[in-house]
């Protein structure tokens, strides 16, 4: 089974700062991973799939790069709405689609 | 827009069964899969399986197998999930989601994500 590692845990910045968040995989995934966005009380929301490609509706500041093992989300101005928890998945080794265990985006 | 609109939280005891529903509206219910992920408190998201309604094929994630059924029901556009010899440590929101990409372009070569979700559903698993 795929492990995703996901890093920070926490992320603290502050609104119009850039965020970088990492996502590692146990073994190469080529560029099957997604990220999805959670807020608390709600489903979580696909950003972007297949490493790079932003899905419906996702504002250009959210960017993926990365292939094999190692992944980044980017999102280049944080605004208020997009403090969160955030997870990766792989869809590469399945089953299981497994997810990383998540990187809060909190307000500094 | 697409809706996957779930039942309501349900509460359990240790060894009972629990089945969860998932109404699809807004596409064509046959041409997507639909895989069941939950979450529980404070905790990260758990896929447990899919199924493809059309031929109704599942996929499992193996601590599920012999204790989760998925069904679907095409002339309501439903998918179902159930959940047997239920434990405390079952307690969790049980989210459906739509697989993508669509069936007719993905092989299961390779897994799915997740496009659009239900609302979820909280099953409480207390004696």
């Amino acid at each position: 089974e795929i492990v995703l590692t996901q890093s920070p845990a926490t992320l603290s910045l502050s609104p119009g700062e850039r965020a970088t968040l990492s996502c590692r995989a146990s073994e190469s995934i080529n560029s099957h991973l997604a990220w999805y966005q959670q807020k608390p009380g709600q489903a979580p929301r696909l950003l972007i799939y297949d490493a790079s490609n932003r899905a419906t509706g996702i504002p250009a500041r959210f960017s993926g790069s990365g292939s094999g093992t190692d992944f980044t989300l980017t999102i280049s101005s944080l605004e208020p709405e997009d403090f969160a928890v955030y997870y990766c998945q792989q869809r590469s080794h399945w089953p299981p689609n497994t997810f990383g265990q998540g990187t809060k985006l909190d307000i500094k | 827009q697409v809706q996957l609109v779930q039942s309501g939280a349900e509460m359990r005891k240790p060894g009972a069964s629990v089945k969860v529903s998932c109404k699809a509206s807004r596409y064509t219910f046959t041409t997507y899969g639909i895989s069941w992920v939950r979450q529980a408190p404070g905790q990260g998201l758990e896929w447990m399986g899919r199924t493809t309604p059309h031929d109704g094929h599942t996929n499992y994630a193996q601590r599920f197998q012999g204790r989760v059924t998925m069904t679907t029901d095409t002339s309501t556009s439903t998918a179902y999930m159930e959940l047997r010899s239920l434990r405390s440590d079952d307690t969790a929101v049980y989210y459906c989601a739509r697989d993508f990409p669509p069936l007719d372009q993905n092989d299961y070569v390779w897994g799915y994500y997740f496009d659009n979700w239900g609302q979820g559903t909280l099953v409480t698993v207390s004696s």
